[in-house]
């Protein structure tokens, strides 16, 4: 019950577009969804968070959907570039501890 | 933009010896966290320290591994006596609140058990 189940488990997108990567989860209690950015030797950069009461959260580039319903949440990449090139971790917290999703590792090409 | 601080950012460290892996956290925040990787695997909760006692553990946590917050600024990791599987990028986190949000992550330090 305490999974973020995460996919794909790699991605591969050209420059220009969409990258999208979904989420889901179990545990109802769960109220708080951030997505983590993470380059090689670096710790998780906090990238954009939601919490239950929204369906949609838009920062710049990067959007979060969320469904309450079907306990997932998906990371959508507009205009997706180079230096997007990382790995993404999904996470899900309830009081203070993440429990992260599995990762995936994106690669835009140019 | 304040950082946490680890150090060092790479030891290694012969099977059986204890090592201290040292944070910083950002001089505001009250909450304060450890988080371990395996080499491309994701990232896992070890434990969190509030108001100078541990406010939660994972079952990886076990006694083997100590935190510990010395003075106003430094929060540590303790392994004991490490294993070759304690071998892991270890990521020092802290927050101003509880709940998730405003989570900042260290560089971490990479821990290899040889």
């Amino acid at each position: 019950q305490q999974q973020v189940k995460q996919s794909p488990q790699s991605l591969i997108v050209q420059k220009g577009g969409i990258s999208i990567i979904n989420c889901a989860y179990e545990n109802t209690a769960f109220d708080y969804f951030p997505w983590y950015q993470q380059f090689p030797g670096k710790g998780p950069a906090l990238l954009i968070a939601i919490r239950p009461d929204v369906s949609e959260k838009k920062e710049g580039r990067f959007t979060i959907s969320f469904n309450k319903s079907a306990k997932q949440f998906s990371l959508h990449i507009m205009d997706s570039q180079p230096g997007d090139s990382a790995t993404y971790f999904c996470a899900a917290s309830k009081i203070d501890k993440l429990i992260f999703g599995t990762g995936t590792r994106l690669q835009v090409f140019p | 933009e304040p950082e946490v601080t680890q150090t060092p950012s790479h030891q290694v460290t012969q099977m059986g010896q204890e090592v201290i892996l040292r944070c910083v956290p950002i001089s505001n925040h009250l909450y304060f966290y450890w988080y371990r990787q395996i080499l491309g695997q994701k990232v896992e909760f070890l434990v969190s320290f509030y108001n100078n006692e541990i406010s939660e553990k994972s079952e990886i946590f076990d006694d083997q591994f100590s935190v510990e917050r010395p003075d106003g600024s430094n929060f540590t990791l303790k392994i004991r006596s490490t294993k070759l599987e304690d071998s892991a990028m270890y990521f020092c986190a802290s927050s101003a609140d509880r709940g998730g949000d405003g989570y900042t992550f260290g560089s971490g330090t990479r821990l290899t058990v040889v």
